[in-house]
């Protein structure tokens, strides 16, 4: 069984459109994350949930929504998509209390043309 | 603002030799440092960890180091095998912390 899954591994889409990225773990975690790898490798956080409250958005522009519907779930909706989004999407997830690891999900790989 | 700063340029070895990567923080005062290994193609896998009252951690080939008067870690991995390319990622932390943020990330060559 996978832990932290997202879907889809692959996303090709045109400028302008909107799309999601779900990522669900089994881990029994409280919080999950959203990242973005750039092209430079460089791994950025986006956001952070705990118990499905949002705690850290790094000044992503709003036409990222994370949603949470549950603790073991964090979907990521993108609006309006531009070029500059093109980028590797990871998700992750992890306890919140002590020295705890992350665990990530295989990745997205958004391409926007 | 906070800053992580790792090698940027790629490092290439030898197998058999000792790898060392650092790890440099500023405007920061992490609890403990985690330790993650990327592979093309796939997310961040974690190594180990090292506490701020701890000057070194060993698994296995891996050792760690964190000064925190310096504000940095090192990161070695004795006798390198090819299987150890990979990019290696620090991340510092607080504890009960929903932050995680990494450095930026070295990319480790080892040469048969």
């Amino acid at each position: 069984d996978t832990a932290v899954s997202q879907t889809p591994k692959y996303l090709v889409t045109q400028m302008g459109n909107d799309k999601s990225i779900k990522c669900e773990q089994n881990l029994g975690h409280d919080t999950m994350y959203w990242y973005k790898q750039d092209s430079k490798k460089f791994l950025k956080i986006m956001f952070s949930y705990n118990n499905k409250e949002l705690i850290i958005n790094e000044t992503v522009p709003n036409r990222f929504s994370p949603k949470s519907p549950d603790k073991a779930h964090l979907n990521l909706h993108i609006n309006s998509l531009e070029l500059g989004d093109s980028a590797v999407y990871f998700c992750a997830s992890s306890h919140s209390a002590g020295t705890a690891e992350a665990f990530f999900g295989q990745g997205t790989r958004l391409t926007v043309v | 603002s906070q800053k992580i700063e790792q090698n940027s340029e790629a490092l290439n070895i030898q197998e058999g030799k000792t790898a060392t990567l650092t790890c440099n923080y500023t405007n920061y005062s992490p609890a403990y440092l985690q330790w993650y290994r990327q592979d093309p193609g796939r997310g961040p896998v974690f190594l180990l960890l090292i506490r701020e009252n701890e000057k070194e951690k060993r698994k296995e080939r891996l050792k760690v180091t964190f000064d925190t008067t310096l504000k940095q870690s090192l990161f070695h991995i004795t006798a390198s095998q090819p299987a150890d390319s990979a990019t290696y990622l620090c991340a510092p932390r607080a504890y009960n912390t929903d932050k995680l943020i990494f450095g930026t990330g070295t990319r480790l060559q080892v040469f048969p």
